[in-house]
């Protein structure tokens, strides 16, 4: 089964305009949640982090919000700008398995000028 | 620093032939880990070396798949023979820590098996 689901599968955002993407989880052990930004031909690079200890952390333009009782944490693109168009994927892991990442199915995010 | 690179980029082979990819992680980097991405589906584990031992390849599909590294420094993931749904993109990514962290993530390489 799927460990981590990530929605919406597309987006399209105007250039200013706030992008959300969604996921959520089962795995009440996962302690690290990871966000990752993948450009056409290139390999999924880290964007931001969280771990369960904090409801929120923000890194210039972006943020994670994480909702422990829920199990659902989300990234939220302030001023979305073209330049942001992109693959993004979230992802869990856990200490425990020697923190191999278990990820969402991805989100194409398209920001129109 | 040099990044984690992965050869080829592409490959295309015949269902049952043999292919072999190649991951280069970043010097001083001890863990390397596989990953697949097929149709566009989310990326998923494969396996997780340490230096040159397997810590965990639960990921792997079936013994079609072997994996090495030797002496701990690249590593090669043979396929074969090849069918059809081996296709997609496999990732390679180290990291310096076992401790959950930044993995870093090569280009992959596109694999398409006909």
């Amino acid at each position: 089964q799927q460990q981590v689901k990530q929605s919406p599968q597309s987006l399209i955002v105007q250039k200013g305009g706030i992008s959300i993407i969604n996921c959520a989880y089962e795995n009440t052990a996962f302690d690290y949640f990871p966000w990752y930004q993948q450009f056409p031909g290139k390999g999924p690079a880290l964007l931001i982090a969280i771990r369960p200890d904090v409801s929120e952390k923000k890194e210039g333009r972006f943020t994670i919000s994480f909702n422990k009782s829920a199990k659902q944490f989300s990234l939220h693109i302030m001023d979305s700008q073209p330049g942001d168009s992109a693959t993004y994927f979230c992802a869990a892991s856990y200490s425990t398995s020697g923190s191999r990442l278990t990820f969402g199915e991805g989100t194409q995010l398209t920001v129109n000028p | 620093e040099a990044g984690v690179t992965q050869f080829p980029s592409h490959s295309v082979i015949e269902k049952g032939q043999t292919v072999t990819l190649r991951c280069d992680p970043i010097s001083g980097h001890d863990n390397l880990y596989w990953y697949r991405r097929v149709m566009g589906k989310e990326i998923k584990f494969l396996l997780h070396f340490v230096k040159e031992s397997k810590q965990d390849e639960s990921g792997m599909p079936n013994n079609r798949f072997l994996a090495e590294r030797t002496g701990g420094t690249y590593s090669t993931l043979k396929v074969q023979p090849a069918e059809l749904e081996d296709s997609g993109v496999y990732f390679c990514a180290s990291s310096r820590t076992r401790v959950t962290g930044e993995q870093y993530f090569g280009p992959g390489t596109r694999l398409t098996v006909t």
